[in-house]
């Protein structure tokens, strides 16, 4: 099983949708959790941490479920601009030489 | 404000020849890596550093330099460039190893043909 896994899409949604979509990780020691947007071409910039207690960012929420190893993002009322690819890292996964370890994304297109 | 700072944007080598790809931060932390990104297989860690004259191999080292000689600075030197070596190379840094505390910030990348 690898490391962190991701669906990689892509998920073809309607503007105003509501989309979700998980990321599991196989390491149950692994200690934080976010997840990164990446529009295509550009650098990734961080789009939220995850927290134990789950968190939502305006139309994000971040979910992390310990027991089944996975975390989720949920994003509600869905925009044009929320295309991208969403990437997931988990810290203390045990990959990664520097302790994090990425995802390789979920491709994510809001369709008009 | 800069953030991190890569250049070149684009860069076409032809097999054998070397290059540096350099990396600059503004705000002041202490760690700083080098990830490469190719279709199908998400980012790679190549080196990072956890601070000036400390640096360490990532997942994907070989065909790569790298030195921190200042905070600020972490040039990624291709000794030899390979084909194989055709891809868009990040440079990220972070106040804490790894992101824990602070997010990464990305530079805004590479674009490397070898052919």
């Amino acid at each position: 099983r690898k490391e962190v896994e991701q669906d990689p899409g892509p998920f073809n949604v309607p503007e105003g949708a509501t989309v979700a979509f998980n990321c599991t990780y196989s390491n149950s020691a692994s200690q934080s959790f976010f997840w990164y947007r990446q529009d295509c071409r550009k650098e990734p910039k961080l789009l939220m941490s995850v927290y134990s207690s789950g968190n939502e960012d305006g139309r994000f929420t971040a979910q992390l479920n310990r027991a089944s190893q996975y975390i989720s993002l949920l994003i509600r009322d869905s925009k044009l601009s929320d295309s991208a690819t969403y990437l997931c890292v988990v810290r203390g996964s045990g990959g990664g030489a520097d302790g994090l370890t990425f995802g390789k994304g979920t491709h994510l297109i809001i369709q008009p | 404000n800069a953030g991190v700072t890569q250049t070149p944007k684009f860069q076409v080598l032809k097999t054998g020849q070397s290059m540096t790809l350099q990396c600059a931060q503004d705000m002041n932390h202490e760690y700083m890596s080098w990830y490469r990104q190719d279709p199908g297989m998400g980012l790679r860690l190549i080196h990072y550093s956890v601070g000036a004259g400390i640096t360490d191999q990532g997942e994907v080292p070989n065909g790569y330099n790298v030195s921190r000689s200042t905070t600020e600075d972490f040039p990624l030197r291709l000794l030899s460039a390979a084909p194989s070596q055709t891809s868009v190379y990040f440079c990220a840094s972070s106040y804490s190893r790894g992101g824990g505390i602070s997010p990464l910030h990305f530079g805004n990348g590479t674009r490397l043909t070898v052919t």
